[in-house]
């Protein structure tokens, strides 16, 4: 079984400020892949990113970035320079090679003018 | 570009009432799911399809049924409603496997009286 685990129950943050989102998992499995979804305060969920088991290689796309460590099965979610639209509920994820993707508990994020 | 359509939107219903969500996706995805969102939880996952004629249990499947009635339809039905089941449901689908991210639709928000 996978666990992913937010311990950030809530931030909130004044626009231009830095916010990082973290991310603790566990699972069993070699083969896996991580995901961190948006949840607006509209509703819907909004596919953000994905990395594999196998692929540590960090990236930076826009004002988002992510942070995958595998020796301590971390992957962070940073948000650089925040503005208000930023507002929202972030999951974290977890998925091994089948079909039963895990999710943790969210974090909101509160951005203010 | 409909993606995934869930419907209703909004239901209530009186304790023992059935009911059932309709799930439609027009990305010619094979898997479809069903999750619910409770607040401080995250999704959980109720019941998946991972092709056209198979179905199967996730994490929290006791109350529910499902019914995959072609590749583009998932339903999910509520035989005899609890209050214990009010809840936000998401359907989502996928091309395949876990290397592939899930797309979701709008929600239902369900209350049970």
């Amino acid at each position: 079984a996978q666990k992913v685990t937010q311990a950030q129950t809530e931030i909130s943050v004044v626009e231009k400020e830095d916010v990082t989102l973290d991310c603790v998992y566990e699972t069993r499995d070699t083969t896996y892949y991580l995901f961190w979804y948006k949840q607006p305060p509209s509703g819907e969920l909004v596919f953000l990113i994905r990395r594999n088991s196998f692929d540590e290689q960090n990236e930076i796309s826009g004002r988002y970035s992510w942070n995958f460590q595998k020796s301590t099965s971390s992957f962070n979610f940073t948000i650089t320079a925040s503005q208000v639209v930023d507002s929202a509920v972030y999951f974290c994820a977890l998925i091994p090679d089948d079909y039963k993707l895990s999710f943790g508990a969210g974090t909101t994020v509160t951005v203010r003018a | 570009n409909a993606g995934v359509t869930q419907t209703p939107k909004f239901q209530v219903l009186k304790t023992g009432q059935s009911m059932t969500l309709q799930c439609a996706q027009d990305m010619n995805h094979n898997s479809m799911y069903w999750y619910r969102q409770d607040p401080g939880m995250g999704l959980r996952l109720i019941y998946y399809s991972a092709s056209e004629g198979t179905t199967d249990k996730g994490e929290v499947p006791n109350g529910y049924n499902v019914s995959r009635l072609n590749k583009r339809e998932f339903s999910l039905r509520l035989e005899s409603a609890a209050p214990s089941q009010t809840s936000v449901y998401f359907c989502a689908s996928s091309d395949s496997r876990g290397n592939q991210p899930q797309h979701f639709g709008d929600g239902t928000r369900l209350s049970i009286l």
